[in-house]
């Protein structure tokens, strides 16, 4: 079966502090993995998506990154905060299907 | 391009059925998807369907896919409280294999 894990679960840093979200799955190997954020009331926003280790692609500029040193382990990060980036994180993984299986999430407040 | 959209809101009383609508414009998606959020916690699958079928039906769920209009619906029958999420609809386009379009959620607030 397929799990997504996800730590913390929630986290307040301050403005300009670095951030490390770190997401692990279970399933079969070579899963693609999806990192997304939801503002408050809003959709999923598309952050980082990688189909193998080390292969990363972004969708929109910021100021965020995403690295894969494994195949199980997707990771978020920033140098620094800024207040925008507030928000709810989703790890997701697609493994052999078609459907998406997503973490608990981590809920982030930058003040 | 490609874009979901959903309707932000949607309140029912207990017992009686919610109907969730969404509109894509891929017209090549090969699969779609509901997906409930409940609060704090990630997304769950629900349902999905095959674009070369009509309908599914899964207990409560009902899902309808009207092809030629774009439109997909979920139709939650003898809707109760534990109901109450975020009920997202999404699509895997055949152009873009490793993605999945979200909208922006459809909250249902289920009345006692």
């Amino acid at each position: 079966s397929q799990t997504i894990h996800q730590w913390p679960a929630t986290l307040v840093q301050p403005v300009g502090s670095p951030l490390s979200l770190e997401c692990t799955v279970e399933g079969t190997s070579n899963p693609n993995l999806y990192w997304y954020r939801q503002a408050a009331g809003r959709g999923l926003q598309l952050l980082f998506y990688s189909v193998g280790i080390g292969q990363i692609s972004s969708e929109v500029p910021q100021n965020l990154s995403a690295s894969r040193p494994q195949d199980r382990q997707f990771i978020l990060s920033s140098k620094k905060l800024l207040l925008s980036d507030s928000g709810f994180y989703l790890c997701a993984g697609k493994f052999e299907g078609t459907e998406q299986f997503f973490g608990p999430g981590t809920r982030l407040t930058v003040l | 391009g490609e874009d979901v959209e959903q309707s932000l809101f949607l309140s029912v009383r207990e017992g009686d059925s919610s109907v969730i609508n969404c509109t894509y414009t891929d017209s090549s998606s090969t699969y779609l998807y509901w997906y409930k959020q409940e609060p704090g916690a990630g997304l769950q699958l629900l349902t999905y369907i095959f674009s070369n079928m009509d309908m599914k039906q899964d207990q409560r769920l009902t899902v309808l896919l009207n092809k030629k209009d774009k439109h997909l619906s979920l139709r939650i029958a003898d809707t109760q409280t534990g109901d109450s999420a975020i009920y997202f609809c999404a699509e895997s386009p055949n152009t873009g294999g490793f993605k999945t379009i979200f909208g922006a959620g459809t909250r249902l607030f289920v009345k006692a």
